[in-house]
């Protein structure tokens, strides 16, 4: 089974400043790897996906992610955030073995001050 | 654009009541998802679905049934509400059966069992 470990819950970051959010995850069998946002009083949104090929993945707003199969990390980054950006991010993980269905982190939340 | 629709935003009912949280999805999607979302717990899947009629237990499905009767309609149904379902509820939908697609998510119910 697989699962995935977001270790910091909450990051605070001053705007302009660069951010990386951890993601860790563990799996037997090969994966894809999501990072998902959630903006206050909404729904969950892709950012970006890593399915296979070059391990470093843009995806909207200026995130980026690298894969790192060594390390069985995933981590998102962004060189210089916005007040906009604060956010809860999730992490999730699924396989290519069976139906499609997706393991989600605790989340972390992302809090942006001027 | 993809939508997913939830039927209320907040809900507040009683202890013991039979309460129904309704998902619509306009883009004929095959698969359809309830989670329930709680701080520091993350996103944990209640029950998904891949086709009408078919529906499969997630990792907390005690407690809890559904039902798709229709492609584009999933609903949740808690028989006996219990203050311990007090939560935030997240529908989901997607292509595939594979985990490589993108889950969209509606806005989310926020449900209060006094």
């Amino acid at each position: 089974a697989q699962s995935v470990t977001q270790l910091d819950s909450q990051v605070p970051v001053f705007e302009e400043a660069p951010v990386e959010l951890r993601c860790n995850y563990s799996s037997s069998v090969s994966v894809y790897l999501f990072w998902y946002v959630q903006y206050p009083n909404q729904g969950l949104q892709l950012l970006l996906k890593y399915l296979s090929g070059s391990t470093l993945v843009k995806g909207i707003n200026g995130f980026e992610a690298e894969f790192n199969k060594s390390q069985t990390s995933f981590h998102l980054r962004k060189p210089s955030v916005h007040i906009s950006d604060t956010a809860e991010y999730f992490c999730a993980v699924g396989t290519n073995t069976g139906f499609q269905k997706l393991v989600f982190g605790t989340g972390t939340r992302l809090l942006v001050s001027p | 654009d993809v939508k997913v629709t939830q039927s209320s935003r907040y809900l507040v009912k009683r202890t013991g009541e039979k309460v129904f949280l309704e998902c619509v999805q306009d883009m004929d999607h095959e698969n359809m998802f309830w989670y329930r979302q709680d701080p520091g717990l993350g996103l944990r899947l209640i029950y998904f679905s891949y086709d009408v009629k078919m529906k499969e237990k997630g990792d907390i499905p005690e407690g809890y049934s559904v039902s798709r009767e229709k492609k584009e309609r999933f609903s949740l149904i808690l028989e006996s509400a219990s203050t311990n379902q007090t939560s935030m509820y997240l529908c989901a939908s997607s292509f595939g059966g594979l985990a490589d697609n993108e889950q969209f998510f509606g806005p989310g119910t926020r449900l209060t069992v006094l």
